[in-house]
């Protein structure tokens, strides 16, 4: 299994600020992604984070307001730049160790956006 | 692309008795299914998983069978308690290699009471 460390676990922070969240996990692993989740709702895919390249987006989320960095196979940064309380949710870094293995999860940071 | 579909919203259950939570998907590869669930201001954890054609797979009291022929992965248990109150996610993983994307559903809130 994989062990995903995140920080800040939550945070407030102004309309129109940048925030960072960290994650790193316990061991090199292959793939990381960064989900959103809105209150009691599902989980959506923003990115698979590629190691020493761009990340890969899906459709709605885009770099220049969520740029993802991943510098090496255990640590990846998400950044929320210009911060709208629409993006107030919970951010869940995860990750495999293969295709048909689980997909773990940090215990996710909840940003709230005043 | 790949979609996973959860046709309940919200179970209410008095504990002691069955459920059945419903999954279907759709993909044009060879699916591994998985449910996670996620009890309160938590990060969801993985719950069952099967990419195995009619084999049950057991867990913590709960069951599900994958069966290609109807795209089917529905989750039950014989007798609910009151700490299996949380959501529940059906996901599915297609092909793509390491960075196969989880792809989850819309998520089943099952409320047990006494």
């Amino acid at each position: 299994s994989v062990l995903l460390y995140q920080k800040p676990n939550r945070d407030i922070c102004q309309s129109g600020t940048s925030l960072k969240i960290q994650c790193v996990a316990d061991s090199q692993v292959v793939s990381m992604f960064w989900y959103q989740q809105f209150q009691e709702q599902s989980l959506m895919l923003m990115a698979t984070a590629n190691e020493g390249s761009e990340a890969t987006y899906e459709s709605g989320f885009t770099k220049d307001k969520f740029p993802i960095s991943r510098p090496n196979l255990t640590f990846s940064t998400l950044t929320v730049n210009n911060a709208r309380p629409g993006d107030s949710s919970i951010y869940f870094c995860s990750s495999s160790e293969g295709v048909g293995t689980e997909v773990f999860f940090g215990k996710g940071t909840r940003l709230t956006v005043v | 692309g790949d979609s996973v579909t959860q046709t309940e919203g919200l179970v209410t259950l008095t504990k002691g008795l069955p459920v059945m939570l419903n999954c279907t998907y759709q993909t044009t590869y060879s699916p591994f299914l998985f449910w996670y669930v996620q009890h309160l201001n938590e990060a969801p954890k993985l719950l069952l998983k099967s990419s195995t054609d009619n084999k049950r797979t057991e867990h913590q009291g709960f069951y599900a069978t994958l069966h290609k022929s109807s795209s089917s992965f529905h989750l039950q248990k014989s007798s609910v308690q009151l700490s299996d109150s949380a959501l529940y996610f059906c996901a599915l993983r297609g092909s793509g290699g390491s960075n196969a994307k989880l792809t989850f559903g819309k998520g089943t809130k099952l409320s047990v009471k006494s």
